[in-house]
């Protein structure tokens, strides 16, 4: 287990509604990085928050939008949700030292738009 | 564009035997490169990551080989185990400010008892 955890575990929405996922990192981490993962693909890159401030952003809409906070968990709020945004919702957490660090995955949010 | 594209999508292998899952990766500057595993249902999990200084590294059952000039890298598992079943993803680390990495579509290992 990395120590990194992720509520809920699975979520159903209807289009247009909003969802917000939760991500707590593992200790002494100060970085949280999300990414979605659509069926049968790799992760995406979606955004990446350093002590409480946006680090990063992927090719993703303004509608996906995220926060972190001072004990360094995070939130990722999406919101006007399309059909195509079902997928698992990656958090990662690592600790940045000035080199590319190794991020650890938790669980994921399985999320269903119908 | 960014990609981390891997050779064979589904790899079958007996129990005991050595597993090889290649990829190839796109940018010349990318300087930090992973290996994941990644189960049915569960995030992926770290395996063995190489910075760009290097070109091979070993870990318990498992070495990561990086060839910088054909900008490829390969997964070499010994002794492949049922437990090793899994989608496998390489990722690049473009460095720089953001830790963002780029996965590929990921390879499916299949071990045959």
């Amino acid at each position: 287990e990395t120590g990194v955890t992720q509520s809920p575990t699975h979520l159903i929405k209807t289009r247009g509604q909003q969802v917000t996922l939760r991500c707590s990192s593992q200790s002494g981490h100060n970085t949280v990085s999300w990414y979605q993962q659509a069926l049968g693909q790799g992760p995406q890159f979606i955004f990446q928050y350093y002590r409480e401030e946006e680090n990063g952003r992927g090719n993703f809409p303004p509608r996906f939008s995220g926060l972190q906070f001072p004990n360094y968990s995070s939130e990722l709020n999406v919101n006007a949700l399309e059909l195509d945004d079902s997928a698992l919702y990656l958090c990662a957490s690592s600790l940045s030292q000035g080199l590319a660090d190794t991020q650890y995955f938790g669980p994921g949010t399985r999320l269903t738009v119908l | 564009g960014e990609s981390v594209g891997l050779h064979l999508p589904t790899l079958s292998v007996q129990e005991g035997d050595n597993s090889i899952i290649n990829c190839a990766y796109s940018n010349s500057a990318s300087d930090y490169f992973i290996w994941y595993k990644q189960e049915s249902g569960k995030g992926p999990q770290f395996i063995i990551d190489i910075r760009s200084n290097m070109d091979k590294r070993q870990g318990q059952r498992v070495t990561v080989l990086l060839n910088k000039t054909v900008k490829h890298l390969s997964l070499q598992i010994a002794a492949t185990q049922p437990g090793d079943s899994a989608v496998y993803f390489c990722a690049e680390n473009y460095g720089g400010a953001t830790n963002k990495l780029i996965f590929g579509t990921g390879t499916l290992l299949a071990v045959q008892p």
